[in-house]
């Protein structure tokens, strides 16, 4: 069975220094990888996805960035954090099939807290 | 402009009654999915609709996807309190992406 792994699952850091979240998913092959956010506990927003290794699309323009150095490894960054980089960060993936096309299966998220 | 439109936004309601949580667009969906979210976890899928008019069911809960792939709705009967949680709508437009509605957040008390 397919799982996906988050860490870490709690950050505090301060305004200005750097961001790494990295995703990971296991038991599946070349699938569609998605970062979101959301905030206040309602809707998500997209923030990056990817459909294979080297390649990202982005959703919102911000002061983040993404990469995926490998098929099953997708990684959120930023140089320098902003306070209003707050939130709680969400990995998903799909499958590239057509059966069940579009579902997507979420990772346990990232509580990120910039002071 | 929100895509998805979720509502109620919150329903609080006591154990044993019904409920029922709509989302709706003006948009074509080639799937729509439902999902469940617990505070401080990641969502968790409760069911995929494909066909227009799907009805599937998932012990209290039941799931319609609209004749014209726009709309669906979920229905819960006799809620239990855990049943409390975030519900989730999301639609695919056909290219893996999926666009979220807002979310209803549901209280069952006892």
């Amino acid at each position: 069975s397919q799982t996906i792994h988050q860490w870490p699952a709690t950050l505090v850091q301060p305004v200005g220094s750097p961001l790494s979240l990295e995703c990971t998913v296991e038991g599946t092959s070349n699938p569609n990888l998605y970062w979101y956010r959301q905030a206040a506990g309602r809707g998500l927003q997209l923030l990056f996805y990817s459909v294979g290794i080297g390649q990202i699309s982005s959703e919102v323009p911000q002061n983040l960035s993404a990469s995926r150095p490998q098929d099953r490894q997708f990684i959120l960054s930023s140089k320098k954090l902003l306070l209003s980089d707050s939130g709680f960060y969400l990995c998903a993936w799909s499958g590239t099939s057509g059966g069940g096309r579009g579902t997507q299966y979420f990772g346990p998220g990232t509580r990120l807290t910039v002071l | 402009t929100q895509l998805l439109e979720q509502s109620p936004q919150f329903l609080s309601i006591q154990e044993g009654e019904n409920l029922t949580v709509y989302c709706n667009s003006s948009s074509v969906f080639s799937s729509l999915q439902w999902y469940r979210q617990e505070p401080g976890e990641g969502p968790v899928l409760l069911v995929t609709v494909v066909t227009g008019g799907e009805v599937k069911k998932l012990k209290r809960l039941t799931f319609q996807f609209g004749d014209a792939r726009k709309d669906s709705s979920l229905h819960i009967t006799a809620a239990q309190p855990g049943d409390t949680g975030l519900y989730l709508c999301a639609g695919a437009l056909g290219n893996y992406k999926l666009t979220f509605g807002k979310g209803t957040l549901l209280t069952v008390n006892p």
